[in-house]
C-alpha cells in the first residue's frame, strides 16, 4: 500500500513550457486535491475532484488544468508555465464511506518541487 | 483568504518541555484538524476535532476547540527532537453535498532542541 504518490519529485521548466504532474493513490479514495505551498502562505487549493470524471476549481485555479480520467489518478497540467508558478505542489486524497459520509482526514503525497525560470 | 491562523509563527523549546500552538479561524466549521510537516515532506494528519467536541487526546497530543472564540490549541507534551516540524491547522466545512474543502493556516515552525 503506497498511499499517495507524486511524479516527478522535482522539475525545472522554462517560461512558456508545459508539463503534467501525476498523482496516484491506491486507497480507493473518491476525493482528490491539488495544493500549492509557497513560503509564508500555507497551502492553497488549486483544483479538486469528488470522483472519476469530475473536477472543480479551488482557491487559485488560474493557469492550471486537471483531469480525473481514472479514480486512482489526478493529473495537474500547466499549459504555459510562468515564474509565479514556482512552488511545491502537493496532492491529497480523502475517503468517502459506503454510506456516503466523507471522512475528514486528507492523505498527502510527498510533493513535487517545480522551478520555473 | 486564509481561514486558520496559527500562533506563534515559530517556537523553539528544549526537549522535555511542552509546546503549545494556537489556531484562530473566522467562520463556522464542521471540524478542525492539525497536520504536521517535516522539512521537505508532505503533510501528515495528526488529529481531528469535530465542532461539537471540546477536547481530544492522542498520545502526547491534546487538542482543544472553543467554537465561541473560534480558536483551537495543540499541546505536545514532553517534546522530543523528532517533534521538530511545521504544524498546520486546517478547518473543514461542508458547504453543501460534496463541496467539502479544508482551508489551511500558514503554520507554526516548532524546533525542539536536544
Amino acid at each position: 500500500n503506497a498511499g499517495v504518490t507524486q511524479t516527478p519529485k522535482f522539475r525545472v521548466l522554462k517560461t512558456g513550457q508545459s508539463m503534467t504532474l501525476l498523482c496516484a493513490q491506491d486507497m480507493n479514495h473518491e476525493y482528490m486535491y491539488w495544493y500549492r505551498q509557497d513560503p509564508g502562505m500555507g497551502l492553497r487549493l488549486i483544483h479538486y475532484s469528488v470522483g472519476e470524471g469530475t473536477t472543480a476549481k479551488g482557491e487559485v485555479p488560474d493557469g492550471y488544468n486537471v483531469s480525473r480520467l481514472k479514480k486512482q489518478n489526478f493529473l495537474l497540467g500547466l499549459e504555459s508555465a510562468a515564474p509565479s508558478q514556482t512552488s511545491v505542489y502537493f496532492c491529497a486524497s480523502r475517503l468517502l464511506t459506503s454510506s456516503g459520509r466523507a471522512i475528514g482526514t486528507q492523505y498527502f503525497g510527498p510533493g513535487t518541487r517545480l522551478l520555473v525560470l | 483568504s486564509q481561514q486558520g491562523e496559527e500562533d506563534p509563527q515559530a517556537l523553539s523549546i528544549q526537549e522535555g518541555e511542552n509546546a503549545t500552538m494556537n489556531c484562530s479561524y473566522k467562520t463556522s466549521i464542521n471540524n478542525l484538524q492539525w497536520y504536521r510537516q517535516n522539512s521537505g515532506r508532505g503533510l501528515v494528519h495528526l488529529i481531528l476535532i469535530r465542532s461539537n467536541e471540546r477536547e481530544k487526546h492522542s498520545g502526547r497530543l491534546r487538542v482543544t476547540l472553543d467554537t465561541s472564540k473560534k480558536s483551537s490549541s495543540l499541546l505536545i507534551t514532553a517534546s522530543r527532537a523528532a517533534d521538530t516540524a511545521s504544524y498546520f491547522c486546517a478547518t473543514g466545512l461542508n458547504s453543501g453535498g460534496s463541496n467539502y474543502k479544508l482551508t489551511f493556516g500558514k503554520g507554526t515552525l516548532l524546533t525542539v532542541n536536544p
